[in-house]
Parts: structure tokens; sequence; C-alpha cells
């Protein structure tokens, strides 16, 4: 079946502009993830939905960083004012819900957002 | 503070033979431990888990090693494969359920021919 798919792949911008970026969970996954990997690290966590509301959104760096994920299934992650530290992979995750134990995150194949 | 840290960025091992990952970690409340497995351009895929209540796990040629009391755990593959050539990323959640993962830095392997 079809995997977590994120668009684009590539973005290059300007700093100062306006990027958003998509990502489609796999079908029937509640859960929603938002992570970003700058070059050298692992990935770190921005934001986590469950359903249509940011259960946690403490890994958001400032507030030029807002997600949404507005009918519970596709999300977008907008970044305002861009900044040449925003260059990073932006990699979003899917998992479905249980309520308890541990749900496997399935990780799309990330977007790479370069600020120049 | 990085919570899982690898310290090692890299690691070469010859085909055939078994390659060691290590990962600590810091925060006593992380309950359950993953590995990821990343080639470039790729999004980082599940390969092994353990939850705290173990101290080993085995998938095929994969194993992974709990010590809770050193706050370490490795990742065992015997035998190594040119295919296992990859970046791998030790992960830990607290309190097991829809929480996010906390990374570390990952280590790359080459598994030479």
């Amino acid at each position: 079946g079809a995997g977590v798919s994120q668009t684009p792949s590539n973005k290059v911008t300007e700093k100062g502009k306006y990027v958003e970026l998509r990502c489609d969970p796999i079908s029937g996954h509640t859960a929603l993830y938002w992570y970003r990997q700058s070059l050298g690290q692992g990935p770190e966590f921005l934001i986590y939905f469950q359903g249509t509301g940011a259960a946690d959104d403490s890994g958001l760096p400032n507030d030029r960083f807002f997600a949404v994920r507005p009918e519970g299934s596709v999300s977008t992650l907008k970044i305002q004012r861009t900044e040449r530290g925003d260059s990073a992979v932006y990699l979003c995750a899917s998992s479905p819900f249980r309520d308890r134990g541990y749900n496997e995150q399935f990780f799309g194949p990330g977007t790479r957002l370069t600020v120049l | 503070d990085q919570q899982v840290k690898q310290n090692s960025p890299s690691l070469s091992v010859q085909e055939g033979r078994i390659s060691i990952l290590n990962c600590d970690y810091t925060n006593s409340m992380f309950d359950y431990f993953l590995w990821y497995k990343k080639y470039p351009a790729e999004g980082p895929t599940f390969l092994i888990s353990i939850s705290s209540i173990k101290d080993k796990n085995e998938d095929g040629r994969f194993t992974v090693f709990l010590n809770k009391s050193a706050k370490h755990l490795s990742l065992h593959i015997v035998p190594s494969q040119p295919g296992d050539s990859a970046v791998y990323f030790c992960a830990a959640i607290d309190n097991s359920g829809n929480t996010p993962l906390v990374f570390g830095k990952g280590t790359r392997l080459s598994v030479i021919a």
C-alpha cells in the first residue's frame, strides 16, 4: 500500500520568504508527526497531531513555524520569514492510534528545504 | 542537551563480520527503544525495537541488547552485508504510546565487500 508521501521533495527559497510543506499520511493513521533533521543531526521533534488537533507542539522552535491538519489527514507545515538556519530535511511520520503500547511511526522521504 | 547519544559518527566493517552500533541515553523515563535505518533521500525505516522490560531482542541478523543499569543499548548485525550500509539512528520514547521519538545523531555504517 501507499506509504507516507511528502511534497515537494526539494524546496529552495530565499531568506524572508514563506514556505509550505505538505505531508500525506498513510490512510487511516490518526497520529501525525513532524520532525526536522539538520545536517549531521538526528531527526528532532517539531509537532504531533492526534486527529485534527495538535496534541504536542513543544518542538516548534519559534512562532514562525506553524502546522495544520484541518481534516485529520493531510498536514501542512508552514514557515514564515524563513531564515538560513531553517535549512534542513523536514520529515513527516504517521502511526495508527492505539491506547496502549508503542505505535510504530512510518516516515515519509522528507522535504529538503534550502534557504539561500 | 542530548538525551540519546550515538558517539560514533561512522563505522566501517568487512562483509561477513559483525557490526556493533552503540547508543547511550540519559533519561530514565525512556521505556522503549528503537533502531531506524536510513538510506540517502529516503525517510528512516524501522528496523528493530526493545522494551525496557527485556534485555535482548533478536530478529534475523539483527539483535538489540539493552543494559538498563548502564543506560546503554547496542545493535548487532551479523553477518554484515553491503546492503546494510546506511545511517543507523537509535531512538527512545517514554511512556510508550503516541509520543514523539527522541533520536540520536546517527552512525554511518559502511560494509565493505
